[in-house]
């Protein structure tokens, strides 16, 4: 069965600072997805990055990037110049016939 | 393009009534998946119709069943309800198969409470 662990329930960070969300997961299979959503307190899922297995290429979005490393099953994200409005939950997810999600990491930017 | 879209946004019930809910998706995709986001259990997958066939299902009991229509609109049905149906119930939908499109765009959700 594959398994998505999110290790830090709670985060922080200053405005314009870096944080870096880690993900693991757990598969045996070799051709996936793998995605970061970001839930506001509106509770609207938005995606914040994709990236797929076959791709060895780390993915990029504006300020937000991936670590991707395939051996160790690691995908984490890394935000720069934090802003106010990330202040979120995020989640990892991964996908091969369906979504299996992280239980989230809560980010707090301050100000 | 319009965004997913999930009626009733906020539902209330008592145990042992059933409840549906209703998910439009994107014009255009097929693909329809159910999710169930609690504080204990997090985000878990429900089930997943394509096609007006459910093509995945995750580990929930008999009571959570979903259809799809020929115009790729979903239900999802909770009978028999419980306290801890209690959830918000989010809609999404993709459209597999096309190169590079592949992450799902999820609705606002519904949010259910059962007294």
């Amino acid at each position: 069965a594959q398994t998505v662990t999110q290790s830090q329930p709670e985060m922080s960070v200053q405005e314009a600072e870096t944080v870096t969300l880690s993900c693991t997961y757990d598969t045996s299979e070799n051709n996936y997805y793998l995605f970061w959503y970001k839930q506001p307190p509106s509770r609207q899922m938005i995606l914040v990055i994709r990236q797929e297995a076959y791709k060895q290429q780390n993915a990029t979005e504006n300020r937000f990037s991936v670590n991707f490393q395939k051996a160790a099953k690691s995908f984490s994200l890394k935000i720069s110049d934090s802003q106010l409005g990330d202040t979120a939950m995020y989640f990892c997810a991964f996908m091969i016939d369906d979504m299996r999600f992280g239980a989230g990491t809560r980010l707090t930017v301050k100000p | 393009k319009a965004g997913v879209t999930q009626t009733p946004r906020y539902l209330i019930k008592t145990r042992g009534q059933q409840v549906t809910l209703s998910c439009s998706p994107i014009s255009g995709h097929r693909s329809v998946s159910w999710y169930q986001q609690t504080p204990g259990q997090g985000l878990q997958f429900l089930f997943e119709y394509f096609s007006e066939t459910q093509r995945n299902k995750g580990n929930f009991p008999g009571r959570f069943s979903g259809r799809q229509f020929s115009n790729s609109r979903s239900e999802m049905n909770v009978s028999t309800l419980e306290l801890g149906d209690s959830a918000l119930y989010l809609c999404a939908s993709r459209s597999p198969g096309l190169a590079g499109v592949n992450e799902q765009f999820f609705g606002p959700g519904t949010r259910l409470t059962v007294l």
